[in-house]
């Protein structure tokens, strides 16, 4: 596609519910990356896919948190059983490859009641 | 580990110039860049530094030292819409490749 595509955009579920995020990355881009902003704060790093390696998972706060990319391409963020400091705005980047700059989708704004 | 620093805000008037700096201590370095992010919006970018010196690109110039783990972005001819956090973030070599951190952001105000 034209550029990096999330869904949903807006998200509000019960404390205690599954969910995932979707991301779609530009077409041909190696590189994907999750990441997570709270209101007002910066990027918080979360996970980092680049091409056939092994994710860099460092960045995940608890179990609760999984990712995956699928043939290279989609990736889905997962958190289960949410808990209310799981609210934020999930941002998925690419790019091209490790060398490149990112590109972002618009966000998954997360909020757990 | 990982730290990179900014400042949390900046205020400046319309038309005046503003420097933005940052200080990071990695534990490897493969380039820095600066994004800007609009209230609301994603971060788009604005520049990109791997070696020592200035890089000029219009209105916006971004400047590394390596050796001071250093970085300033410098906005000239202030427009209100500059009004916006910008971010730095550092390139890190890590195990399964070359992930990229970010600080905090530095949230600009432009006044008229």
């Amino acid at each position: 596609g034209a550029g990096v595509s999330q869904s949903p955009s807006n998200k509000v579920t019960e404390k205690g519910k599954d969910v995932e995020l979707r991301c779609d990355p530009i077409s041909g881009h190696t590189a994907l990356y999750w990441y997570r902003q709270s209101l007002g704060q910066g990027l918080e790093f979360l996970i980092y896919f680049q091409g056939n390696s092994a994710p860099d998972k460092s960045g995940l706060p608890s179990d609760r948190f999984s990712a995956e990319r699928t043939g290279g391409s989609v990736s889905t963020l997962t958190i289960q059983r949410t808990q209310q400091e799981d609210s934020a705005v999930y941002l998925c980047a690419s790019s091209q490859d490790h060398t490149g700059e990112l590109f972002f989708g618009e966000g998954s704004r997360l909020t757990v009641l | 580990g990982q730290n990179i620093d900014q400042p949390t805000e900046m205020t400046a008037t319309e038309g005046a110039i503003v420097q933005i700096n940052c200080t990071y201590q990695t534990s490897g370095f493969n380039g820095l860049f600066w994004y800007q992010q609009h209230a609301g919006e994603a971060p788009t970018f604005l520049s990109y530094n791997v070696l020592d010196g200035l890089e000029e690109k219009g209105r916006f110039s971004s400047f590394l030292s390596r050796s001071k783990g250093y970085s300033y972005l410098l906005l000239k001819e202030l427009q209100m819409k500059d009004s916006a956090s910008y971010l730095c973030a550092v390139r890190d070599p890590g195990a399964g490749g070359f992930k990229t951190i970010f600080g905090a952001g530095t949230r600009l105000f432009v006044k008229a």
